[in-house]
């Protein structure tokens, strides 16, 4: 069983819909969720960051997280064509300052006019 | 601010040379971490600096691989025979100091994308 999983894709929606990104982790002990955006090419961009159970909403993205079911899942609105890219989910072990990202294998996500 | 750059952006060698890859952080930023990705593959660790210090290796795949972070600025990251299975885009991150208890913020670099044929 990989540590962090999500469905590779390709996720599409039409413009405007929303995009729901889903990832699932087998640790436990996971302290700390991201979501990353990559381009083709390009590096991954921090999206958003989630420690506490529930959601945190940031413009036009939403995280959710919940630790019982060990899933934390992004929620993009109104989903933009530039919005296409691969999302890659990464979770933190531990309490120090500084720990290592385990990441999954990210989720292409195709948004069509 | 400038963001982590890295050096070259793309490198094709020979199985059995050596290559240098570097990387340099935000500035202010103390930690500073290599990660791997092989094709098809998730992002791996390799391994993280706290200022010049290796604070986890756990992820070097083995003694071929050797990183520095010589005065807590930049890093190299040397490969040395390269074999074909090294292949792949390897990134550097960095991210600040932070309070233990939550995780830090890691921003990435572009990557150096290492062809060994």
């Amino acid at each position: 069983q990989k540590e962090v999983e999500q469905n590779s894709g390709p996720l599409s929606v039409p413009e405007g819909a929303i995009a729901s990104l889903n990832c699932t982790y087998s640790d436990r002990g996971s302290q700390s969720f991201f979501w990353y955006r990559q381009y083709s090419g390009k590096s991954p961009e921090l999206i958003m960051f989630i420690y506490s159970n529930g959601d945190k909403e940031d413009g036009r993205f939403t995280a959710q997280l919940n630790k019982a079911s060990q899933y934390v899942s992004l929620l993009i609105r109104d989903s933009q064509p530039s919005d296409s890219a691969t999302y890659l989910c990464a979770v933190n072990v531990g309490n120090n300052a500084g720990n290592m990202l385990t990441f999954g294998g990210g989720t292409r996500l195709m948004v069509k006019p | 601010e400038a963001g982590v750059t890295q050096f070259p952006s793309h490198s094709v060698i020979e199985k059995g040379q050596t290559v240098t890859l570097r990387c340099d952080p935000i500035s202010g930023h103390d930690n500073l971490y290599w990660y791997r990705r092989v094709m098809g593959k998730e992002i791996k660790f390799l391994l993280h600096f706290v200022k010049e210090s290796k604070q986890d290796e756990s992820g070097m795949p083995n003694n071929r691989f050797l990183a520095e972070r010589t005065g807590g600025t930049y890093s190299t990251l040397k490969v040395q025979p390269a074999e074909l299975e090294d292949s792949g885009v390897y990134f550097c991150a960095s991210s600040q100091n932070r309070v233990k208890g939550v995780g830090d913020t890691q921003y990435f670099g572009p990557g150096t994308r290492l062809t060994v044929l």
